[in-house]
């Protein structure tokens, strides 16, 4: 079975402008997480989802926002673009929610 | 005070060494004890769990809860050289709440 995908692998944009990324989690995972890391830190939480409708929000700005599909992926939207959102994003899916995330190889955004 | 502490390390032992890894938390709701391996550029793998106190041993990994403390373990024993990668602890008040973190511990382990 795959497990967690995203794409794209990597991404360059530049301050103001808008990015959006993509999750798909494991075959019959009905929830997915969203995860940001900066380099030298441990990911912090920014979203979950579960049968379409948000769970959780992390203490993150307005700017950051993200949706799940019927078909249980999803995207996560950054507007606005700061040099400080620059980061690993990782997108975790696990059946209901339950404590086993499976995490994706994530998104590596680098904004200019 | 951050709710997670890990040393970040780095941490460099020769193969062969008995490794030990550690975090310290803050909250005392936390109920669920994970530790990760992460290597570079990769997306996080979960390496043990371990639900309120005790201790978990699988194969050459033993994860150690102490919540009268706030403190948690990994141990490795018989470190190899594939096991240099960051080790991130991270735990959770309850099965749906999400994931804390820790800085993680870079490990090398040197041939």
């Amino acid at each position: 079975d795959a497990g967690v995908t995203q794409s794209p692998t990597h991404l360059i944009k530049t301050r103001g402008q808008h990015v959006t990324l993509r999750c798909s989690p494991i075959s019959g995972h009905k929830s997915v997480s969203w995860y940001q890391q900066v380099l030298g830190q441990g990911p912090q939480f920014i979203f979950q989802y579960y049968e379409k409708e948000e769970r959780g929000r992390g203490n993150f700005p307005d700017r950051f926002s993200a949706r799940q599909f019927p078909n249980y992926s999803s995207e996560l939207n950054v507007n606005a673009l700061l040099l400080g959102d620059s980061a690993l994003y990782l997108c975790a899916s696990s059946f209901r929610g339950q404590w086993e995330q499976f995490f994706g190889p994530g998104t590596r955004l680098t904004v200019l | 005070q951050k709710e997670v502490e890990q040393d970040p390390g780095p941490l460099s032992v020769p193969e062969g060494a008995i490794v030990s890894l550690n975090c310290t938390y803050s909250n005392s709701a936390f109920q669920y004890f994970m530790w990760y391996r992460q290597y570079s550029r990769k997306g996080p793998e979960l390496l043990m769990y371990t639900y309120s106190s005790g201790n978990k041993e699988d194969g050459r990994f033993t994860a150690q809860v102490d919540k009268s403390s706030k403190y948690i373990s990994l141990f490795i024993r018989d470190s190899q050289p594939s096991d240099s990668a960051t080790y991130l602890c991270a735990m959770r008040v309850s099965g749906n709440t999400p994931l804390v973190f820790g800085k993680g511990t870079r490990l090398s382990v040197i041939a």
